[in-house]
């Protein structure tokens, strides 16, 4: 078990350009979450993949901000015309699917992002 | 509304006992968690209670929810400078997947 994987560490972006991030889950985890923290706070739900459907999206997921999870495994999350506030942590967290027990959610170490 | 809120930081002596607290605004939580950040790190689940337990202890973790008054507390017997990081408060709900609010984090600072 390598643990959920991000990619890249860190990126260094200009303002206007687009960047994408990617998340391996744990293997076996079906659920997949994107948050995004930024310096200071707690991280904050954007968006829930069951598999390969997007089940959910908070409304700080803005139109310039898209996520994929095409064949239920990996995911991606792509910033078009990033702007400075887009700057933040993004991390993704992945769980198993069971309904009947407590669901932990274990996170990867995050894409630190920074526009400039 | 969904709201977690807990103090800014907290300084303690080595080997002394720490006391994390935080407060939920929302009584339909199902279950609530203790993340921990490191430097750098993403989140640590060190333990989680559900919400009709009141108490539940992992060996130097002691968790405590007053359900009455929303308020959940970790406290950290016998601390050690290895403790030091930002501890999370987080609250999840029973809508058929774990969708987690967070607090803004505590920072604990251990010292000798």
């Amino acid at each position: 078990d390598t643990g959920v994987s991000q990619n890249p560490r860190h990126k260094i972006t200009k303002r206007g350009q687009n960047v994408t991030f990617r998340c391996d889950p744990i293997s076996e985890h079906n659920r997949l979450y994107w948050y995004r923290q930024t310096l200071g706070q707690g991280p904050e739900f954007l968006t829930y993949f069951q598999n390969e459907a997007q089940l959910e999206k908070s409304r700080l997921l803005s139109d310039r901000f898209s996520a994929e999870r095409p064949k239920g495994s990996f995911s991606t999350l792509e910033i078009q015309r990033t702007e400075q506030g887009d700057s933040a942590m993004y991390l993704c967290a992945s769980s198993p699917a069971d309904y009947a027990t407590n669901e932990k959610l274990f996170f990867g170490s995050g894409t630190q992002l920074s526009v400039l | 509304g969904e709201d977690v809120e807990q103090s800014l930081f907290l300084s303690v002596r080595e080997g002394d006992s720490s006391v994390i607290n935080c407060t939920y605004t929302d009584s339909s939580s199902t279950y609530l968690y203790w993340y921990k950040q490191e430097p750098g790190a993403g989140l640590q689940l060190l333990t989680y209670i559900f919400s009709n337990m009141d108490m539940k202890q992992d060996q130097r973790l002691t968790v405590l929810l007053n359900k009455k008054d929303k308020h959940l507390s970790l406290r950290i017997a016998d601390t050690q400078t290895g403790d030091s990081a930002i501890y999370f408060c987080a609250e999840s709900f029973s809508g058929g997947y774990n969708k987690l609010i967070f607090g803004a984090g505590t920072r604990l600072a251990v010292h000798p």
